[in-house]
């Protein structure tokens, strides 16, 4: 049973454009939620994260959207630059042991 | 800020032959740290969890004694892949979650071909 997911396997965007990537989870219990960025042959790298008590944290081009209440969340990046092109992971946290749920991953490809 | 180191970042093997991938907290304690495994365009699949101090827990479907697992200090654990096979052959990720912070921070990962 998949907690985490991420519908979208790939997605292409236009240099300047927006990018929104969507992640869906199950576990009503999940307390915070992160977004990993992750080049191929390197290891996941921290992104921008969100508490379960807000629904928009913001960090330059970078914002993520956490509506509750459909157990949805959201990165966006604005303005969209090829160098963002890797693959992005939405990851949860609640279970015990400060263990982190992935969602599948989405390919983001930024065209120039 | 805090980094996780991961060693070696590429290795070749032959078949039959064990693999020991270390993975370090640099700055902080890690009781815990987790190992993850990547197949080619799909998901970070956990492995097991490494507990200091305490065996470690391996989810479903995770061979124990193929994947050993120790957490002999608050700043090292190992996986040792055993008797490697070319379907052994991944990207192997370890992660450390520091006390009190939500965010997981992951080592360079590991490219393991075995050949």
């Amino acid at each position: 049973d998949q907690q985490v997911k991420q519908n979208s396997p790939s997605l292409s965007v236009q240099e300047g454009r927006i990018s929104i990537l969507n992640c869906d989870y199950t576990n009503s219990m999940f307390d915070y939620f992160l977004w990993y960025k992750k080049y191929p042959a390197e290891g996941p790298t921290f992104l921008i994260s969100i508490s379960s008590i807000k629904d928009k944290n913001e960090d330059g081009r970078f914002t993520v959207f956490l509506n509750k209440s459909a157990k949805h969340l959201s990165l966006h990046i604005v303005p969209s630059q090829p160098g963002d092109s890797a693959v992005y992971f939405c990851a949860a946290h609640g279970n015990a042991g400060n263990m982190l749920t992935f969602g599948g991953g989405t390919r983001l490809m930024v065209k120039p | 800020g805090a980094v996780v180191s991961q060693h070696p970042s590429r290795v070749i093997c032959k078949s039959g032959t064990s693999v020991k991938i270390e993975c370090r907290s640099l700055d902080f304690q890690a009781t815990t740290m987790f190992w993850y495994r990547q197949f080619p365009k799909k998901s970070l699949m956990l492995m097991a969890t490494s507990n200091e101090g305490s065996k470690a827990t391996y989810e479903q479907g995770v061979e124990k004694d193929k994947f050993l697992i120790n957490h002999a200090s608050l700043t090292l654990s190992t996986l040792t892949v055993t008797s490697a096979h070319p379907e052994d052959s991944s990207f192997y990720i370890c992660s450390a979650p520091r006390r009190g912070n939500t965010e997981a921070f992951f080592g360079q990962g590991t490219r393991l071909t075995v050949v």
